[in-house]
């Protein structure tokens, strides 16, 4: 079975800095997709990007991007010049083509110091 | 505006009670789901639908009731057989399951049990 695992349950950034959110999967298909949504506090779950594995390029959305290691079953969200309101929370999650359900990783905390 | 209702947003059940939780879209998709969010567990899936009056059980199904008598609604039944049902719930729907089209989610409902 599918698994995703997100191995930081909380990290913290200063705002306009960097921050990298780690997220491994585990699957033994060759296509499928990977996605990170964000839950900030008032809990409404919106899509941050979204990468097909098919494809080698990283997807890029602003300033969140990804780093896509197929291979290694790896799929970090980099967030650039971090703003107050990225915190949140940020989930993992993997969609496989023949499979109708989306597997979520535990989340990661995110937060975002002044 | 199309998107996704739930309702109520705070929902308070006695012991034994059942409780009819409200979800319903206006953005014409086939694929409804519903997940149970708890602290640290990330989004479990309790029940999904792919069209009208077809339904599965997801993950965590048992205590649970769905129907699906419309594309726009997929209400969602706690019965007195969940056990702990104290938890904070999600529905989405998404365009089609067989595809890359992420899920849209509406804002959620907190159910406490007193």
């Amino acid at each position: 079975a599918q698994t995703v695992t997100q191995s930081q349950p909380e990290m913290s950034v200063q705002e306009a800095e960097t921050v990298t959110l780690s997220c491994t999967y585990d699957t033994s298909e060759s296509d499928y997709y990977l996605f990170w949504y964000k839950q900030p506090p008032s809990r409404q779950m919106i899509l941050v990007i979204r990468q097909e594995a098919y494809k080698q390029q990283n997807a890029t959305e602003n300033r969140f991007s990804v780093n896509f290691q197929k291979a290694a079953k790896s799929f970090s969200l980099k967030i650039s010049d971090s703003q107050l309101g990225d915190a949140a929370m940020y989930f993992c999650a993997y969609k496989g083509t023949s499979y109708d359900k989306v597997i979520f990783g535990p989340g990661t905390s995110l937060s975002v110091i002044p | 505006d199309g998107g996704i209702t739930q309702s109520p947003k705070y929902l308070f059940r006695k012991e034994g009670q059942n409780v009819t939780l409200s979800c319903e879209q206006n953005l014409n998709h086939d694929a409804m789901y519903w997940y149970r969010q708890d602290p640290g567990q990330g989004l479990r899936l309790i029940y999904y639908s792919q069209i009208v009056n077809d339904f599965q059980k997801g993950d965590i199904a048992e205590g649970y009731s769905v129907s699906r008598e419309k594309k726009e609604s997929f209400p969602l039944t706690v019965t007195s057989a969940q056990k702990n049902p104290t938890a904070f719930y999600l529905c989405a729907s998404s365009i089609r399951q067989y595809s890359y089209n992420e899920q849209f989610f509406g804002p959620g409902t907190r159910l406490t049990v007193l």
